[in-house]
């Protein structure tokens, strides 16, 4: 069964330029998440879906970053436009829906490391 | 306030060896979920153990276990007979929120050395 497929897995671009990072979840999983990681400050929640829904874009920087989830098995990050303090591993992850006796562990992707010159 | 403290920076620890890596936590909701994953050097990151708020035992996972202390709000990794592929960053998370609203809460990690 296949992990959580992020594209590509490195881009770098210049300042300026817009950017889009694509994710497909596992098959079946209902919750879908955008993570930014770096040195300074760890991983950082960016927006979350369930059902394709954003739920939760507070984490997102500002206007610059947009995320969006057409269906159960597609989604994009999109920084437009792109500047170097956006360098940063982002990650998208999935999991099932959680409940009683359900461990909900989210399953990441093995990242995109965007590097913005 | 940060509400997942992982105190430790880096540690070291020699081959063979058990190592115990802290983690605390803030949070007033009575339901709740502590997470650890492991990201080694080439970037992936891997779950490794969950332990639940109302678990009466703490959890283990082969060579992984949780010293779970509720009242202390302490949930600390144990890992047992260390393998140099322990190597690795260690964060601890909490889940937090009910219903769809149900994310995780991140500490800033651990960097794990295991020695020969």
């Amino acid at each position: 069964d296949a992990g959580v497929i992020q594209s590509p897995r490195h881009e770098v671009t210049e300042m300026g330029q817009e950017v889009t990072l694509r994710c497909k979840p596992i098959s079946g999983h209902d919750y879908l998440f955008w993570y930014r990681q770096t040195m300074m400050r760890g991983l950082e929640l960016l927006i979350y879906f369930n059902n394709n829904v954003p739920i939760d874009d507070s984490g997102m920087p500002e206007d610059r970053f947009s995320a969006k989830m057409p269906n159960a098995s597609f989604s994009t990050l999109k920084i437009q436009p792109s500047e170097p303090r956006d360098s940063a591993v982002y990650f998208c992850a999935s999991r099932k829906g959680g409940g009683p006796g359900i461990i909900d562990e989210q399953y990441f992707g093995p990242g995109t490391r965007l590097t913005v010159t | 306030a940060q509400k997942i403290t992982q105190t430790q920076p880096g540690m070291f620890v020699q081959e063979k060896e058990a190592v115990t890596l802290d983690c605390t936590y803030d949070t007033s909701d009575p339901s709740y979920g502590l997470f650890w994953y492991k990201q080694p050097s080439s970037g992936e990151m891997i779950f490794l153990i969950y332990q639940g708020s109302y678990d009466q035992q703490n959890a283990t996972e082969g060579r992984y276990s949780l010293n779970f202390q509720k009242a202390r709000k302490s949930a600390n990794l144990v890992i047992s007979a260390s393998q140099l592929g322990d190597s690795a960053m260690y964060f601890c998370a909490m889940r937090e929120g009910t219903g769809n609203n149900r994310k995780l809460i991140w500490g800033l990690g651990t960097s794990l050395a295991v020695n020969p």
